[in-house]
């Protein structure tokens, strides 16, 4: 696609249920990054994919989150057992590569509310 | 380890005025910088970027940075703000092994 396609766009889930989120990055991309945008602050790194490597996991918060990657495209973020704290926008990025650090193009977002 | 500290959370100008939002980072190898930028209900979109070459890289909008590896600062600037550039702004580093560290972000107001 021309851009980074985020779905939902927005979801509102009750406490303790499952969500799953999507990102498809621009084709071709081998890298792909998932953010989390809380009112009032910045942008906290969660799961970074990049090619067939490992991903990096070490900004995930909890082991309620986790991300997958198929086939070096569409990445999915599932969130369990969902806490009201989890509510916040979730940014999927995309780049071509990540060690000559060329653009990241972002998402428009998934806006996510517990309640 | 990187990091990424940007002084001020929300900045205010008059229109025309001169914008300077402030970025100092942390890096453990020479880093790649970025300003991003982000209007209200949008997603982010890349303002500029420095990797290696001219320490003064110049963006969209106007906007240009300059790299201070003395000062391990990337500070944002613009002669004269117009209404448009009210937006949040985010700056970030990485050591081009890891995923971007973006800092808190800088909310920009712009008066008329």
């Amino acid at each position: 696609g021309a851009g980074v396609s985020q779905s939902p766009s927005n979801k509102v889930t009750e406490k303790g249920k499952d969500v799953e989120l999507r990102c498809d990055p621009i084709s071709g991309h081998t890298a792909l990054y998932w953010y989390r945008q809380s009112l009032g602050q910045g942008l906290e790194f969660l799961i970074y994919f990049q090619g067939n490597s490992a991903p990096d996991k070490s900004g995930l918060p909890s082991d309620r989150f986790s991300a997958e990657r198929t086939g070096g495209s569409v990445s999915t973020l599932t969130i369990q057992r969902t806490q009201q704290e989890d509510s916040a926008v979730y940014l999927c990025a995309s780049s071509l590569d990540p060690g000559s650090y060329t653009e990241a193009f972002f998402g428009q977002g998934t806006r996510l509310t517990v309640v | 380890a990187q990091s990424v500290t940007q002084l001020g959370s929300h900045v205010s100008v008059s229109e025309g005025a001169l914008v300077l939002l402030r970025c100092n980072y942390s890096s453990s190898v020479p880093p790649y910088l970025f300003w991003y930028v982000q209007y209200p209900n949008q997603g982010l979109q890349l303002l500029l970027k420095y990797t290696t070459g001219a320490t003064l890289v110049k963006g969209i909008n106007g906007f240009e940075a300059e790299f201070k590896k003395s000062e391990t600062s990337f500070h944002l600037t613009k002669p004269s703000a117009h209404m448009s550039d009210a937006a949040e702004y985010f700056c970030a580093v990485s050591d081009r092994k890891r995923a971007l560290t973006f800092g808190s972000g800088t909310r920009l107001q712009v008066q008329p």
